[in-house]
């Protein structure tokens, strides 16, 4: 099957600091990739889908220009959680669908990335 | 909007069978995914149905009644491995939301010896 990875997979930092999370399909093109939020023993959340070559879409409640995300390529997007606090803390997966078309295309999950603001 | 609910934690024994409800509440969806969860890990791609009825994968299963707003997951001959957590998902029409998933609350599956 297809793989993603995600880096890095874990990563503590300081109040206030800014964070980068890259993540890459390994071995096929991603022109979608979707970003998730995890907090222990609860459902992921999507924060955001990301095309590449355009802007990313958001969903409701999810600050933008807190979590900026990038797709410069089709095997890469980045998400980075600017000026990160405490409740920032969380499980952050990315997910990648290969290609455009069809009701349904299978996601292929990255490994997460285990974020912990001091 | 979408909204699924699932049982909160489920618990079966070694070489059982384990029945997972998934219940939503939607404007319309492509269709249905199962995903599993370990501990700590990615989720993976268990089952999908587009139509009702039926799918079977193995040792496990999937079923969607449109009608009913109802689908579950079935696991038969249950091994420890399986112990984790179970999410349905659902695909959001494709016109407005880009192929995106919606996930369930999820089910935590313990297995016991």
């Amino acid at each position: 099957g297809a793989v993603v990875s995600q880096h890095p997979s874990r990563v503590i930092c300081k109040s206030g600091t800014s964070v980068k999370i890259e993540c890459r399909s390994l071995d096929f093109q991603a022109t979608t990739m979707f970003w998730y939020r995890q907090f222990p023993k609860q459902s992921l959340m999507l924060m955001a889908t990301s095309n590449e070559g355009s802007k990313a879409t958001y969903e409701q409640g999810v600050e933008k220009d807190k979590f900026l995300i990038n797709h410069a390529s089709l095997t890469l997007s980045t998400l980075t959680v600017t000026s990160a606090h405490p409740e920032d803390s969380s499980f952050y997966i990315c997910s990648a669908r290969e290609g455009r078309g069809g009701p349904f295309n299978e996601q292929f999950f990255g490994p997460g990335t285990r974020l912990t603001v001091l | 909007g979408q909204s699924l609910e699932q049982p909160s934690e489920v618990t079966a024994v070694e070489g059982a069978i384990v029945q997972i409800n998934c219940t939503y509440q939607t404007s319309g969806f492509y269709g249905l995914s199962w995903y599993q969860q370990h501990d700590g890990g990615a989720p993976t791609f268990l089952s999908y149905n587009g139509l009702d009825g039926l799918e079977e994968t193995g040792r496990f299963s999937s079923f969607l009644s449109r009608s009913d707003s109802y689908g579950y997951l079935l696991l038969q001959e249950l091994q420890m491995k399986d112990s984790a957590s179970y999410f349905c998902a659902v695909s959001p029409p494709r016109s407005n939301q880009g192929g995106k998933l919606i996930f369930g609350q999820g089910t935590e599956l313990s297995v016991k010896p």
